[in-house]
């Protein structure tokens, strides 16, 4: 399966935009990018997903690159309530697991 | 919240016992999953199904298996519980594309 790589935390301010940057060199042209979160004491929760065009919804933006080795996702005011591991996954969009890695710790000051 | 429900929340068991964890979903997804996830790692598939009857083995399956005799209930039985099977367990539902998850179940087996 093609891996991810993202930084393990990042710090935000609040109310300011937060940048979670993912590498995914070995990406095959099947794979979706998915980003999830999971706050404190929950399960994980589906955030946004795109091919290769950006993606924007109510909770936040993806911007892949045009090569499709990285992507950002991009939250654009930070709340207190968006502290959360965030977890960069690709995924084939056939139902299969999720494979989850370490994901990114995102702090966010008030 | 996805119409997903887990039981029991929390559970205290001794090692040699047998547990079952139910999942319970209203919104009919073909697709249902468990994962667990421990201290400091992301979150690892055990078992998922794609249908009634229909399951498969995911990454960390030994130990544990599975019955779906109904499309709304995903039964996850450890036979043996160990000290090793201590662990937050999460259901998930979903379509092909987005997994929903459920709650989670802190199980502390001694």
């Amino acid at each position: 399966d093609a891996k991810t790589t993202q930084p393990n935390s990042m710090e935000s301010n609040e109310e300011e935009p937060v940048h979670l940057p993912c590498n995914h060199s070995t990406i095959s042209g099947t794979d979706y990018i998915h980003w999830y979160r999971q706050l404190p004491s929950q399960g994980p929760e589906y955030v946004i997903h795109g091919l290769t065009s950006n993606v924007n919804n109510r909770m936040a933006s993806l911007a892949i690159a045009e090569d499709r080795k990285s992507s950002t996702l991009i939250l654009h005011r930070a709340t207190l309530r968006d502290a959360a591991v965030y977890y960069c996954i690709l995924n084939n969009n056939a139902g299969n697991m999720l494979t989850f890695g370490g994901g990114t710790r995102l702090m966010v000051k008030p | 919240d996805a119409g997903i429900t887990q039981s029991p929340r929390h559970k205290v068991t001794e090692t040699g016992t047998p547990v079952t964890l139910r999942c319970h979903q209203t919104e009919n997804h073909r697709y249902m999953y468990w994962y667990r996830q421990d201290p400091g790692h992301g979150l690892r598939l055990i078992h998922y199904s794609y249908g009634v009857k229909d399951t498969d083995k995911g990454e960390v399956s030994d130990g544990y298996s599975v019955s779906r005799s109904k499309t709304e209930d995903f039964l996850l039985t450890l036979e043996s519980a160990t000290s090793s099977q201590t662990s937050v367990y999460f259901c998930a539902i979903g379509d092909q594309e987005t997994q929903y998850f459920g709650p989670g179940t802190r199980l502390l087996v001694l």
